[in-house]
């Protein structure tokens, strides 16, 4: 059965940093790009970053609300994409979302670990 | 950036209804489109991949269609638990972009 578990999450100030990882199993990790999107409450989704295969060059992408601030990398030897986020803004809290997946888009999410930012 | 224009924004329906909800793209974008379903306080799900293929044990009463610059997911029969928001999404370039959402509920 195809996981991907998120982690990391939780309360942080404004301009600080956090790590969320997304521990997977179940499938080939090193077969498939891995992404994040988010969900701020009550709103829709956002797609933010993606990073292909390494046989893909492990090439990124992001949305321009997070170039430069976040960045997403992947451990094949342990199946586990990370999101690095840098210098947060309060209009980052969101649920953070990782999926699996590039040529038909998305087919596998993550049940989401909340972010919050907040004095 | 592609911008997704899904319309309507909300539908209120009964069950068996036929639901139609469609995604506008800016620009071309062949059919690199997917249809997810959300309910709330779960994850979204996959319903539709390529415009018009059916995700492996989603029901057959959902349908995706289109190509080029408009998409159409369509609902024959609506179910008790189709009741959700449905959103799509294009993955044809960078940065990959969703339509706004439609809430669908009950009338």
């Amino acid at each position: 059965e195809v996981q991907l578990v998120e982690s990391g999450g939780g309360f942080v100030q404004p301009g600080r940093s956090l790590r969320l990882s997304c521990t997977t199993s179940g499938f080939p990790f090193g077969d498939f790009a891995m992404g994040w999107f988010r969900q701020a409450p009550g709103k829709g989704l956002e797609w933010l970053t993606l990073i292909r295969m390494k046989t893909s060059g492990g090439t990124t992408h992001y949305a321009a609300s997070v170039k430069h601030r976040f960045i997403v990398s992947r451990d094949d030897s342990r199946g586990i994409a990370y999101l690095q986020m840098s210098g947060l803004r309060t209009d980052d809290t969101a649920v953070y979302y990782c999926t699996r997946g590039y040529t038909y888009g998305p087919d596998s999410w993550g049940q989401g670990t909340l972010v919050t930012v907040s004095s | 950036d592609i911008q997704m224009t899904q319309s309507p924004s909300a539908i209120s329906a009964s069950v068996g209804d036929r639901v139609t909800i469609t995604c506008r793209a800016s620009q071309g974008i062949t059919d690199y489109l997917a249809w997810f379903q959300q309910k709330p306080g779960e994850v979204p799900k996959r319903l539709i991949f390529g415009a018009s293929g059916l995700q492996n044990g989603v029901p057959s009463r959902f349908s995706g269609s289109g190509s080029g610059t408009e998409f159409t997911l369509t609902i024959s029969n609506l179910q008790p638990e189709d009741f959700a928001t449905y959103f799509c999404l294009q993955h044809y370039d960078y940065p990959w972009t969703l339509g706004q959402g439609t809430k669908v509920d009950v009338k």
